[in-house]
């Protein structure tokens, strides 16, 4: 059974700083690891797609990594704004389609 | 063109009633899942939707049923509401049931209060 664990919980830091979300999972077989993005209230909004035979993806100021061979994928944001301060969820897919996401860590930007 | 659209946006329910909840997936897109997010948790996959069957189902009980028509839409129900089914309903559409290279696309959700 696939579980899906992210650290840290939550992050609080000031504008400008880069940082790194951290997301690991337990069975090595995913077909791909997504990375979302949840403001308050609201629904996924879909940044990042890593594929299984890929290490990484950009856009913008994210970069995401994969490596399945230790359970790790990392979400790294650089120069980080106010706007960015959201909960952000990893996912890991199965070959079947079916997602399975950690808790999320809950990012807080401040000005 | 259109992201994927659910409804209601809010609903209360009273505590053993059944909802309905509704959804159209993204233009092009063929399957539909469903997923149930508490509050302060991830979103857990609840069942999916291609061909107008059940393809997939999670550890959710027989409350929640579903059903997908033939232009796509899907609708999930639940009966004999319970407190513990208060949460957001999340709706994701993709093409093709199997394993999707290019990610999901999500709904805004239903957030349903069970009372």
């Amino acid at each position: 059974k696939q579980e899906v664990t992210q650290i840290p919980a939550a992050l609080s830091v000031p504008e400008g700083e880069n940082l790194v979300l951290n997301c690991s999972f337990t069975d090595s077989a995913i077909y791909n690891l997504q990375w979302f993005r949840q403001d308050p209230g609201k629904g996924l909004t879909s940044l990042l797609l890593i594929q299984s035979s890929q290490r990484e993806q950009t856009s913008g100021r994210l970069n995401a990594s994969l490596d399945k061979s230790s359970g790790r994928s990392t979400l790294y944001i650089a120069a980080s704004q106010p706007g960015d301060s959201a909960t952000y969820l990893c996912a890991g897919s199965t070959s079947y389609g079916k997602l399975t996401f950690g808790q999320g860590t809950i990012l807080t930007v401040h000005p | 063109d259109a992201g994927v659209t659910q409804s209601p946006t809010h609903l209360i329910k009273t505590r053993g009633q059944q909802v309905t909840l509704r959804c159209s997936p993204k233009s092009g897109h063929d399957t539909v899942s469903w997923y149930q997010q508490a509050l302060g948790q991830g979103p857990q996959f609840i069942f999916q939707y291609y061909e107008e069957e059940e393809r997939q189902r999670g550890n959710f009980p027989d409350r929640f049923s579903g059903h997908q028509f033939p232009n796509y839409s899907s609708e999930l129900n639940v009966n004999a509401l319970l407190l513990g089914d208060s949460a957001l309903y999340l709706c994701a559409s993709s093409l093709g049931a199997g394993p999707v290279g290019y990610g999901y696309t999500f709904g805004s959700g239903t957030r349903l209060t069970v009372v």
